[in-house]
């Protein structure tokens, strides 16, 4: 099966940086993302890491170490609108054949002045 | 860029009645959709994954005969909740795959908000 543990929420500061932690086990790696989620609306894209490394992508970047089974998302310059859900997601083999993607529970970000 | 489309966006129904929930890729062809059901200050909990022709794959704890799903064409996906009950309150979530692959090519509907009175 799979695993995703996050940390619950966090609290920081406009224009600060914040780091958010991802750990994972999976069967058949094949992909993680990171999803951010403001309350009542449907997830919305932000990264996705494949092959260890880093990868930005303006405020925001995902990290990614498949031997460790941990990938981070950082978001750089924080500003109120960020205050949100933020999910990390593994794709994962299926038993019997095709992929799962599947969901940690959030992490609740809260952006203070 | 790829549009995924989930209708009704707010739902209400009578306990006992049934209610469908249709997810559609508009510019692309979906070969795999995926359902979430979504409670209040939780994370997506994956229902069932539906693969067009072919019968949907549901995660264990969900009712197959409950929330059916048919995906018979590239483009449509539809859930429907028969004999609904309160507890089946929830939001759902529809994200459509366009190709068998991984990769960042899944796309997620704008939810789909189900009360039950």
């Amino acid at each position: 099966g799979q695993n995703i543990d996050q940390p619950t929420e966090m609290t920081a500061t406009e224009g600060a940086i914040v780091q958010i932690n991802c750990t994972y086990q999976t069967s058949g790696f094949n992909g993680l993302f990171w999803y951010q989620q403001h309350a009542g609306e449907a997830p919305t894209f932000l990264s996705y890491n494949v092959l260890d490394g880093l990868e930005e992508k303006g405020r925001f970047s995902s990290f990614l170490s498949r031997s460790k089974g941990y990938s981070y998302l950082l978001l750089k310059e924080l500003q109120m609108k960020d205050s949100a859900s933020y999910l990390c997601a593994v794709i994962g083999r299926r038993k019997g054949g095709g992929n799962k993607l599947t969901f940690g529970t959030g992490t609740q970000l809260k952006v203070e002045l | 860029g790829a549009v995924v489309s989930q209708h009704p966006s707010r739902v209400i129904c009578k306990s006992g009645t049934s209610v469908k929930i249709e997810c559609r890729s508009l510019d692309f062809q979906a070969t795999t959709m995926f359902w979430y059901r979504q409670f209040p200050k939780q994370s997506l909990m994956l229902m069932a994954t539906s693969n067009e022709g072919s019968k949907a794959t549901y995660e264990q704890g969900v009712e197959k005969d409950k929330f059916l799903i048919n995906h018979a064409s590239l483009t449509l996906s539809t859930l429907t909740v028969t004999s609904a009950h309160p507890e089946d309150s929830s939001f759902y979530i529809c994200s459509a795959s366009q190709g068998r692959s991984s990769g960042n090519t899944i796309y997620f509907g704008e939810g789909s908000w189900l009360t039950v009175v």
